[in-house]
């Protein structure tokens, strides 16, 4: 099962910026926060992902809570392209360098308003 | 990165047959998964393939209706076996590659319609 809690659905409005949250109020200190997003009629992307610190990319900002039990995920400045299911996974890094599953939810979909 | 080719992009089945299908990656990986995602849904784990050994089944998910194959490092196949309207759905690759971390990599996917 999976172990995070995303809102259904979201709307943003084109070039504003989306704050959408994740609760994973069970997370080990093993698991890495995941996110990743599903376009339509395509395969997931990968998004972002981090462990304990704030993260940026290209792409996205990762906003982790002190106590890890949340997160969020940050577009700075929304577009069309961006309107899609945002999945938020947990996936715990096991010893000897291998991973564990991914382990997919029913995510948020974001719709973005031109 | 790591680009993925599954193969077919999509078709539609008879009953009864099956379908293999081929999942082509362009750089050596650890780990390969098949996933499928019912119309509607998120994505359900089915397998791990492991390479030159049996497949690791999720629960709900079993060797005889959906055999795996994973012959080297870059290629896969998924067999959806005795197929019924209810296997309809998109098939999906995933791969993790050596030396990335934790990132994923996924595939378009395989449309399947079994009519």
């Amino acid at each position: 099962d999976a172990k995070t809690t995303q809102p259904n659905s979201m709307e943003s409005n084109e070039e504003e910026p989306v704050h959408l949250p994740c609760n994973h109020s069970t997370i080990s200190g093993t698991d890495y926060i995941h996110w990743y997003r599903q376009l339509p009629s395509q395969g997931p992307e990968y998004v972002i992902h981090g462990l304990t610190s704030n993260v940026n990319n290209r792409m996205a900002s990762l906003a982790i809570a002190e106590d890890r039990k949340s997160s969020t995920l940050i577009l700075h400045r929304a577009t069309l392209r961006d309107a899609a299911v945002y999945y938020c996974i947990l996936r715990v890094a096991n010893y000897g360098g291998s991973q564990g599953n991914l382990i997919f939810g029913k995510g948020t979909k974001l719709s973005v308003k031109p | 990165s790591a680009v993925i080719s599954q193969k077919p992009s999509r078709d539609i089945c008879q009953r009864g047959t099956s379908l293999t299908i081929q999942c082509q990656v362009d750089s050596q990986v650890t780990m390969m998964f098949w996933y499928r995602q019912q119309p509607g849904q998120s994505l359900t784990l089915i397998a791990t393939a492991n390479q030159g050994s049996e497949a690791t089944y999720e629960s709900g998910f079993v060797i005889d209706k959906f055999p795996i194959s994973r012959p080297n490092l870059t290629f896969s196949t998924l067999t959806v076996s005795n197929m019924s309207p209810e296997d309809s759905s998109i098939y999906l690759c995933s791969v993790d590659i050596e030396g990335v971390g934790t990132e994923a990599f996924f595939g378009q996917g395989t449309r399947l319609t079994v009519v």
